[in-house]
């Protein structure tokens, strides 16, 4: 399983990003996966999930109307479109390949991207 | 939001030695708790899910117990490779929050 996160960069307040998540080592599309982030020096945050189809997608509450996770399948790939952006929003984001049985969990990590946003 | 809340937030072991990490939940989460090992400058990688079924793969030092409000990560024997940030998750419901999170170090 390997999953590798680009995108990330520097950008100033209000401006956007879209950063990816390239997967492989295993078939992506019957996997749910999610974003989760760690602000410099703090601890993690899940972001945002989306469901092997597409069909169920779920926001924090501090990323909610202003991010939009999506995926394709074919390409075994994975997105978050990143606008209205603020300087909290300054951190590492990693992509993960979630379980979700009766439960979930996150399996496997990409080793992140970090977004800075900042003037 | 349900908080996560971890103790200690940090300590200090010496190789060999048995090491328990607490979790608690500001409300009941039934056995919805993951817990993560983060090695500086490294991804999470997940330990135990379900609060006690072990990560294919993960040495069967670690381990979990706990179910409601509180849970316990355990390391029986102490090893070098164990040292970072520890992080427990519940997936109750969302948002999906993490623990502030316990930084071992190795004496």
């Amino acid at each position: 399983v390997q999953l590798v996160e680009s995108g990330g960069g520097l950008v100033q307040p209000g401006g956007s990003l879209r950063l990816s998540c390239a997967a492989s080592g295993f078939t992506f599309s019957y996997y749910d996966m999610s974003w989760v982030r760690q602000a410099p020096g703090k601890g993690l945050e899940w972001v945002s999930y989306i469901s092997d189809g597409g069909g169920t997608i779920q926001y924090a509450g501090s990323v909610k109307g202003r991010f939009s996770i999506s995926r394709d399948n074919a390409k075994k790939s994975l997105y978050l479109e990143m606008n209205s952006l603020r300087a909290e929003d300054t951190a590492v984001y990693y992509c993960a390949r979630t379980i979700k049985g009766w439960e979930l969990h996150f399996d496997y990590w990409g080793q992140g991207t970090l977004v800075t946003v900042s003037s | 939001d349900i908080q996560m809340t971890q103790s200690p937030s940090s300590l200090s072991a010496s190789v060999g030695d048995r090491v328990t990490i607490g979790c608690r939940a500001s409300q009941s989460i039934n056995s919805y708790v993951n817990w993560y090992q983060q090695i500086p400058g490294k991804a999470p990688k997940l330990l135990i899910y379900a609060a006690s079924s072990l990560q294919s793969g993960v040495p069967s030092r670690f381990s979990g117990s706990g179910s409601g409000t509180d849970f316990t990560l355990t390391i029986r024997s102490l090893q070098p490779e164990d040292f970072g940030t520890y992080y427990c998750q519940q997936s109750y419901i969302t948002p999906y929050t993490f623990g502030q999170g316990t930084k071992l170090e190795i004496k």
